[in-house]
């Protein structure tokens, strides 16, 4: 079955504990991103990956890393996690075939707290 | 520079009666529009998407969105609403240059009995 998905589903940390989300999709896309939902935000951008070894920034990048060593794997990184971090995270992808008329698949969410 | 408004936080309708969410869209060249649908403790699914070919899209579950160029609007609408139609929803644009969306702050739909 064709899908995104992302590890752990519910996280709760401390302020300054490092972390990772994992991100794994199977449809061998070259696109990936990360997504925060926070309400009445809708989802924004945080990083996004057109390859393996490309990645940039989205529209919310602080305090977020990222790497794309694989083409199937994207994992967000948050080296000191805050409090203003407590969100609920969406990994995406997509081919770039067409390029944005194809569309994002999403993987279950994260819900992540820091206390 | 691109933006979305979804024009409704929340919307209420009882079952069998039609459904408006409304879309404005803001864009420097061509959009490519998604309406996505997020149920409750669910992810995120595509409903339907415009891309330039027909003006009104049909998507799944009987919903529909017509692409307006001259009042830069995306309203979806469904004729009938159905109590599993609960959820919220988002309006979705995305650059011809890339592969970034950028997400309306989402439209909360309640169906009553």
């Amino acid at each position: 079955e064709a899908q995104v998905t992302q590890n752990p589903r519910y996280l709760i940390t401390v302020t300054g504990k490092k972390l990772t989300v994992t991100c794994s999709q199977n449809m061998n896309h070259e696109y990936m991103s990360w997504y925060r939902q926070d309400p009445g935000l809708g989802l924004r951008q945080i990083y996004y990956s057109m390859n393996v070894e490309v990645t940039d920034k989205g529209d919310v990048p602080e305090g977020y890393k990222v790497s794309r060593k694989e083409k199937r794997n994207f994992p967000l990184i948050l080296e000191s996690p805050s409090p203003n971090q407590t969100s609920l995270y969406f990994c995406a992808s997509s081919s770039l075939a067409g390029l944005s008329y194809n569309e994002q698949f999403f993987g279950p969410g994260t819900r992540l707290t820091v206390l | 520079a691109q933006s979305v408004t979804q024009l409704d936080s929340h919307v209420s309708v009882s079952e069998g009666t039609p459904v408006l969410l409304r879309c404005n869209y803001s864009s420097s060249y061509s959009p490519s529009l998604f309406w996505y649908v997020q149920h409750p403790n669910k992810g995120l699914q595509l409903l339907l998407k415009y891309t330039s070919a027909a003006t009104l899209v049909k998507g799944i579950n009987g919903f529909e969105a017509e692409f307006k160029k001259s009042e830069t609007s995306f309203h979806l609408t469904k004729p009938s609403a159905h109590m599993s139609d609960a959820a919220e929803y988002f309006c979705v644009v995305n650059l011809n240059a890339g592969n970034m969306l950028t997400f309306g702050g989402g439209t909360r739909l309640m169906v009553k009995p």
